[in-house]
């Protein structure tokens, strides 16, 4: 399993652009990058992920740098309910995700 | 369509009881893993099920153990409950089981307390 660091917290103002950071240095060629977010005494919400390309939908953009050693998810315009724990995950065997301890991003209006 | 159900949401058991926690996944997916969150270790992986059978495994005690129908709906059973086994636990579906390129699907979850 590729083991994923992240800071602690992170703060954005509403309508900006937040840009939460991962470093994941041991990731395997073939291993996926994925992220989820956990809004407060919900279950985790599937955000994105990627393999070497950048991706794009409608809740985010993953940007992967070309070494595979970190990437950035960006939340083009913050909201409030966009306040939660974010989940930086390399992906493990089967269907199993190995949560760290994420980011939590704090959204101020 | 309708997402993954857990029943019950909340719970409350006596130490040395066990629980039986219920999981539907969304419709079509056939993996379901389960986790167990607490303050104190954050999310941990429980057990995974395809097909019925058990995929892959946590580092929990045997007292945790699970089962999948072949419906692909999925329980968890905790015996001879604990002070420490109060936690949200959470079940997540899949389309697949091994298969890359692929998201997970959480409920909301089953707050246990365990008195």
């Amino acid at each position: 399993d590729a083991k994923t660091t992240q800071p602690p917290s992170m703060d954005c103002a509403e309508g900006r652009a937040a840009n939460l950071p991962c470093n994941h240095s041991t990731i395997s060629g073939n291993e996926y990058v994925y992220w989820y977010r956990q809004i407060h005494s919900q279950g985790p919400q599937y955000i994105i992920h990627g393999l070497k390309n950048n991706e794009t939908n409608e809740m985010a953009s993953l940007i992967i740098t070309e070494d595979r050693k970190s990437s950035t998810l960006i939340l083009p315009h913050a909201t409030l309910r966009d306040t939660a724990v974010y989940y930086c995950i390399g992906e493990t065997s089967g269907s199993r995700l190995t949560f760290g301890e994420g980011t939590q991003l704090t959204v101020n209006p | 369509k309708a997402g993954v159900t857990q029943t019950p949401r909340y719970l409350i058991k006596t130490r040395g009881q066990q629980v039986t926690l219920s999981c539907s996944p969304i419709s079509g997916h056939r993996s379901v893993s389960w986790y167990q969150q607490t303050p104190g270790q954050g999310l941990q992986f429980l057990f995974e099920y395809f097909s019925e059978t058990q995929r892959n495994k946590g580092n929990f005690p045997g007292r945790f153990s699970g089962r999948q129908f072949s419906n692909s709906r999925s329980e968890m059973n905790v015996s001879t409950l604990e002070l420490g086994d109060s936690a949200l636990y959470l079940c997540a579906s899949s389309w697949g089981w091994g298969a890359t390129n692929t998201e997970a699907f959480f409920g909301q979850g089953t707050r246990l307390t365990v008195v």
